[in-house]
């Protein structure tokens, strides 16, 4: 059985580096082809990826959010952790880890966590 | 990016009906398509991927369609726990996009 659950603060200042980690069970990014991603959903906006690490340590950001990103596993611990600096309260969304399927869909998702920017 | 536009942004309907949701992509994305179920609070929801091909553990009635720009997700009868918001996204090019969404409401 496959899951996934996101883990940080609900509340973060402007300016400061947002940690989430997903931590997953039911599969291991040691395995040949695993990914594992991060989508966003900003309140009434659509989703929007933001990054994606495989089971070679390869990773990829959304372009707009390239310097901001920093996407790292954890295998022993079956985790993924996502940074993002300089948060600015358009950064307010729900935040979501997802394992990647057979091909570039998302088969499972974490429930989601919601993380608001506000001084 | 290739823009994802889903109709109609909402609908209306009652259980039993049959329900279909269009997506259209800004360029040709084969059949490199996925739709999802969104409810509040839960886990987003692999319904169909590779445009039509159902996800395990999905009920059949639910059915994808379509390539190269224009795709649709049919519910063929609607049942009470289907009422949730869908959304597509193509994973054709990077980054992968989604659609705006399609929240489903009782009538």
């Amino acid at each position: 059985q496959v899951t996934l659950k996101e883990s940080g603060p609900a509340l973060v200042k402007p300016t400061q580096t947002l940690t989430l980690t997903c931590t997953f069970s039911g599969f291991s990014l040691s395995t040949t082809e695993m990914r594992v991603g991060w989508i966003r959903q900003p309140p009434g906006k659509a989703l929007e990826w933001l990054a994606r690490i495989d089971w070679d340590d390869d990773k990829f950001y959304r372009t707009s959010l390239r310097t901001r990103l920093t996407i790292s596993k954890d295998t022993s611990k079956n985790q993924v952790v996502l940074t993002m600096t300089n948060m600015d309260p358009v950064d307010t969304a729900t935040y979501y880890c997802a394992r990647f399927g057979s091909t570039d869909y998302f088969d499972y998702w974490g429930q989601g966590t919601l993380v608001t920017v506000s001084s | 990016d290739i823009q994802m536009t889903q109709s109609p942004s909402s609908l209306s309907a009652s259980v039993g009906d049959r329900v279909t949701i269009t997506c259209r992509a800004s360029q040709g994305i084969s059949t490199w398509l996925a739709w999802y179920q969104l409810k509040p609070q839960k886990a987003p929801k692999s319904l169909i991927y590779d445009a039509s091909s159902l996800q395990s553990g999905v009920p059949s009635r639910f059915s994808g369609s379509g390539s190269g720009t224009e795709f649709t997700l049919t519910i063929s009868s609607l049942q009470p726990e289907d009422f949730a918001t869908y959304y597509c996204q193509q994973y054709d090019t990077y980054p992968p996009t989604f659609g705006g969404g399609t929240k489903v409401e009782i009538k």
